[in-house]
């Protein structure tokens, strides 16, 4: 297993433009989320998943973010009509959706966006 | 809402000394606390935690410390090696909700 896997690493795009980036979690871990990192703060919460299922939404998640996880495997997370104020590090992280491994998250390297 | 806080972002100690990282947090629903700990270009990785009916938890060189009255906890790294140099990020979770909430870090370095 090689951990969870986020792609692109890093992504500059134009202000109004759309993008995805796509994350690969654990594969035995049901639980996926989305954090977003911004310069000199620890990551915030966006959304989370079990297995296919949206559990959960941050009041961050405005309209032009949408999550997806089709098959309960890997996700997308879209932002459409970017903004500069979206130029942040992505994270993706997942675990385990019982016992103790429910509480450890597990990260990718991140998705860096920057919007010019 | 600032429900963790890391209120240094920085902290500088010699190799072998003890380095200890504070973390406040507002939140009395929280129950089970963590410290991650990320370098350059890594997403951050799990160091150790600990849950709200413990008031210590230790690891080798690492011991996390809760004080619930104080809705404090600290990590402690004895001794400190220049390996250890990385960001460290606090974390909380309450029972049942998946909304983790992390501090803004504090970036240690381990001087040789």
């Amino acid at each position: 297993d090689t951990g969870v896997s986020q792609n692109p690493r890093h992504k500059i795009t134009k202000r109004g433009q759309n993008v995805t980036f796509r994350c690969d979690p654990i594969s035995e871990h049901n639980r996926l989320y989305w954090y977003r990192q911004t310069l000199g703060q620890g990551p915030e919460f966006l959304t989370y998943f079990q297995n296919e299922a949206q559990l959960e939404k941050s009041r961050l998640l405005s309209d032009r973010f949408s999550a997806e996880r089709p098959k309960g495997s890997f996700s997308t997370l879209e932002i459409q009509r970017t903004e500069q104020g979206d130029s942040a590090m992505y994270l993706c992280a997942s675990s385990l959706a019982r016992g103790q491994g429910a509480n450890v998250l597990t990260f990718g390297a991140g998705s860096r966006l920057t919007v010019l | 809402d600032q429900q963790v806080k890391q209120n240094s972002p920085s902290l500088s100690v010699q190799e072998g000394r003890i380095s200890i990282l504070n973390c406040d947090y507002t939140n009395s629903m929280f129950d089970y606390f963590l410290w991650y700990k990320k370098y350059p270009a890594e997403g951050p990785t799990f160091l150790i935690s600990i849950s709200s009916i413990k008031d210590k938890n230790e690891d080798g060189r690492f011991t996390v410390f809760l004080n619930k009255s104080a809705k404090h906890l600290s990590l402690h790294i004895v001794p400190s090696q220049p390996g250890d140099s990385a960001v460290y990020f606090c974390a909380a979770s309450a029972y049942n909700n998946n909304d983790m909430r992390f501090g803004a870090g504090t970036r240690l370095t381990v001087k040789p």
